[in-house]
C-alpha cells in the first residue's frame, strides 16, 4: 500500500540556523505534495505544498523541492526562529483523482535552541 | 466560526462503551477526512468522504470502527465497544474539491479509555 517515510523524526537546530526534513514516498501516481505544521494541542497546519510538475518552490524562509524520479522530496527552513519550534508532516496523495486519501509521515519533532 | 469543528474536544470513556465524535467541515467543503493521531506519533488515515459517500475506508482498524456522513457536512465517527489501544486524538479535515487542494483540520478529539 501507499507509504510515506520521513526523516529525522526528531531535530535540534540553533536559532538561525537552517533545518532540512526529508521524506520519500512509495505511489508513484502521487501528485501533490503537502508540507503540515502542528503545535501542541491543535490541528496540522499547512505551511506549503508542491505539485508533481514542479521542481521547487520557496515561500519566505520555507522551500521545498521534489525529486519525482527518486521520490523524494524535502522541506528547507531558513534562519530558524523559536516560533519554528513544532512537530512538522509530510504528506503525498493523487489529487484530482477519486483515491485523494491524503498519506503522512510519522513526522519531525523540530526544536529552535536559542 | 470559519474553521472545521469537533466535538468533543475531550472524551473520556469506560472500556466497552460506544462513542460517538462529530465533525463539523467548513461550509462548502465536499471532501471530509478522518485520521487517528496516537501519543507522539503520526497521523494514521481511517476514512474519507467525497460528498456524503466513501470512496476509501481502507484506514477503518476493525469493524469495531464506523463513519457516517449526512447532507454532504457533518460527519459522526462511531467506536463501538471501546478498548484501550482506541485511545487517541481523532482529527477530522475537510477540503474543497476538486478545485482546491488544502485540506483544513479542526483541533482533534482526544479520546481516552479507561
Amino acid at each position: 500500500g501507499e507509504n510515506v517515510e520521513q526523516h529525522p523524526s526528531t531535530l535540534s537546530v540553533q536559532e538561525g540556523d537552517s533545518a532540512v526534513i526529508k521524506c520519500t514516498y512509495s505511489d508513484s501516481a502521487s501528485n501533490y505534495f503537502p508540507w503540515y505544521k502542528q503545535e501542541l494541542g491543535k490541528g496540522p497546519q499547512l505551511i506549503i505544498d508542491i505539485r508533481s510538475n514542479v521542481g521547487e518552490k520557496k515561500d519566505q524562509r520555507i522551500a521545498v523541492t521534489l525529486n519525482k524520479t527518486a521520490k523524494h522530496f524535502s522541506l528547507h527552513i531558513t534562519e530558524t526562529q523559536p516560533e519554528d519550534s513544532a512537530v512538522y508532516f509530510c504528506a503525498a496523495s493523487r489529487r484530482y483523482s477519486s483515491a485523494s486519501k491524503i498519506i503522512f509521515g510519522s513526522g519531525t519533532r523540530l526544536s529552535i535552541r536559542p | 466560526g470559519a474553521g472545521v469543528s469537533q466535538s468533543p474536544s475531550n472524551k473520556v470513556t469506560e472500556k466497552g462503551k460506544d462513542v460517538e465524535l462529530r465533525c463539523d467541515p467548513i461550509s462548502g467543503h465536499t471532501a471530509l477526512y478522518w485520521y487517528r493521531q496516537s501519543l507522539g506519533q503520526g497521523l494514521e488515515f481511517l476514512i474519507y468522504f467525497q460528498g456524503n459517500s466513501a470512496p476509501d475506508k481502507s484506514g477503518l482498524p476493525s469493524d469495531r470502527f464506523s463513519a457516517e456522513r449526512t447532507g454532504g457536512s457533518v460527519s459522526t465517527l462511531t467506536i463501538q465497544r471501546t478498548q484501550q489501544e482506541d485511545s487517541a486524538v481523532y482529527l477530522c479535515a475537510s477540503s474543497l474539491e476538486p478545485t482546491n487542494t488544502e485540506a483544513f483540520f479542526g483541533q482533534g478529539t482526544r479520546l481516552t479509555v479507561v
